[in-house]
């Protein structure tokens, strides 16, 4: 079983929707993120939370909103999707016990196209 | 925040050696990992550096240069199932979050 899931796994939605991307996990970690991929520009970060009371913006949060309704859970939303909201969108886990070698663990991507 | 400059696509052939260099720009350097990424999929983990020096692990090394800002991911023995995306990120205390900044990838194409 995947310890990082996403859904949708796929979604098709039209400009001005409000939408929810989700993510679980099972690996017990307290920091979770959001980041959104586009060709030629790598993984940028959109918001990230080190514990359940914790939320943070990262480079690119404008248009999106998070919340972390439990340790495991951590949800992205688009309040009013636009076309340059295309994109794959990862959520990524990480365990600051591992100590200075911190790996994120990926969930499997959520493919967001805005029509 | 960081400057990471990493090539955008390499071809190597099959059974050969590749080296994917990432060079970067930062006030608080406190790590650099290696991910690998296959085509529509999670990236997943490949290598950690902090100090300077070659950590190797089996057909994949990942050698840093702190006083340089450099650092590469060599593959040796390369395989078909070896043709992805590497990602380079940077860790930076100076702000505070120590959360990796990520390079645009190398694209690796290995052929027969």
């Amino acid at each position: 079983d995947a310890d990082v899931t996403q859904t949708p796994r796929n979604r098709i939605t039209k400009t001005g929707k409000r939408i929810m991307l989700e993510c679980s996990q099972t690996k017990g970690h307290d920091r979770m993120y959001w980041y959104r991929q586009d060709p030629g520009l790598g993984l940028r970060l959109i918001y990230y939370s080190f514990d359940v009371k914790d939320i943070n913006k990262g480079e690119i949060s404008d248009g999106y909103s998070v919340s972390r309704q439990a340790q495991a859970k951590f949800s992205l939303s688009l309040e009013s999707a636009i076309p340059n909201q295309t994109a794959l969108y990862f959520c990524a886990t990480s365990d600051p016990g591992q100590g200075s070698v911190e790996t994120q663990y990926f969930g499997p991507g959520t493919r967001l196209l805005v029509l | 925040g960081q400057n990471i400059d990493q090539p955008t696509e390499m071809t190597a052939t099959e059974g050969a050696i590749v080296q994917i260099n990432c060079t970067y720009q930062t006030s608080g350097f406190n790590g650099l990992f290696w991910y690998q990424q296959h085509a529509g999929e999670a990236p997943t983990f490949l290598s950690y550096n902090v100090l300077d020096g070659l950590e190797e692990k089996g057909r994949f090394s990942s050698f840093l240069s702190r006083s340089k800002g450099y650092s590469y991911l060599l593959l040796k023995e390369l395989q078909m199932k070896d043709s992805a995306s590497y990602l380079c990120a940077v860790r930076d205390a100076s702000g505070g979050s120590y959360i990796p900044t990520f390079g645009r990838g190398t694209s690796l194409i290995v052929h027969p």
